[in-house]
């Protein structure tokens, strides 16, 4: 059974500084997908960023971005320049023909 | 805006009562999702409809059911209700319900308290 392990239950970061949230996850497929969702005080299930496990290349948008390690099965979120609105839960996820498994989350704080 | 209604926004009930809870996908998608988040607790898959068949069981509790209509919107039943329902139950729509890997988009929720 495919499992994801989010480590770190809170970390906190200073406004304008970097931060790293750090996933793994547990599959014998080659072929799946992985996602970032952002979970702010409203409960809004938020699409932060996806990656396709075929894609050598880590996707970005804007100031999030992540590093895809295949082989090592990672898949950590790096925020850049943090503002106090990236402040929520953030879950990372895995998808295997739309079945999609969540880790336990990662309450980040942002400190002004 | 995801595009993915649900209704209501909240419910209040009573233990041992039952409650329906409503979603519409996102136009064109046939794939309806759902899930429920405890407090301060990851998201527990339910159940996933692809066309108005049932697709994927998750950790669904007998007491509780789905269907999808022919519109593609969908309800999910929960009877009997204990203490421990209390939840958010989230609604996800996608493009496809099979081998195509699609990214799920969420709804509101409905947040449902059991008194």
């Amino acid at each position: 059974a495919q499992t994801v392990t989010q480590s770190q239950p809170e970390m906190s970061v200073q406004e304008a500084e970097t931060v790293t949230l750090s996933c793994t996850y547990d599959t014998s497929e080659s072929d799946y997908y992985l996602f970032w969702y952002k979970q702010p005080p409203s409960r809004q299930m938020i699409l932060v960023i996806r990656q396709e496990a075929y894609k050598q290349q880590n996707a970005t948008e804007n100031r999030f971005s992540v590093n895809f390690q295949k082989a090592a099965k990672s898949f950590s979120l790096k925020i850049s320049d943090s503002q106090l609105g990236d402040a929520a839960m953030y879950f990372c996820a895995y998808s295997l023909h739309n079945d999609m498994r969540f880790g336990a989350g990662t309450r980040l704080t942002v400190k002004p | 805006d995801s595009g993915v209604t649900q209704t209501p926004k909240h419910l209040i009930t009573a233990t041992g009562q039952r409650v329906t809870l409503r979603c519409s996908p996102r136009s064109g998608d046939l794939s309806v999702y759902w899930y429920q988040q405890s407090l301060d607790q990851g998201l527990q898959f339910l159940i996933q409809y692809y066309n108005g068949e049932e697709r994927a069981k998750g950790n669904i509790l007998e007491r509780f059911s789905a269907q999808q209509f022919p519109d593609l919107h969908s309800e999910l039943n929960l009877s009997s209700l204990e203490l421990g329902d209390s939840a958010l139950y989230f609604c996800a729509s996608s493009v496809g319900g099979g081998r195509q890997a699609n990214e799920q988009f969420f709804g509101p929720g409905t947040r449902l308290t059991v008194l």
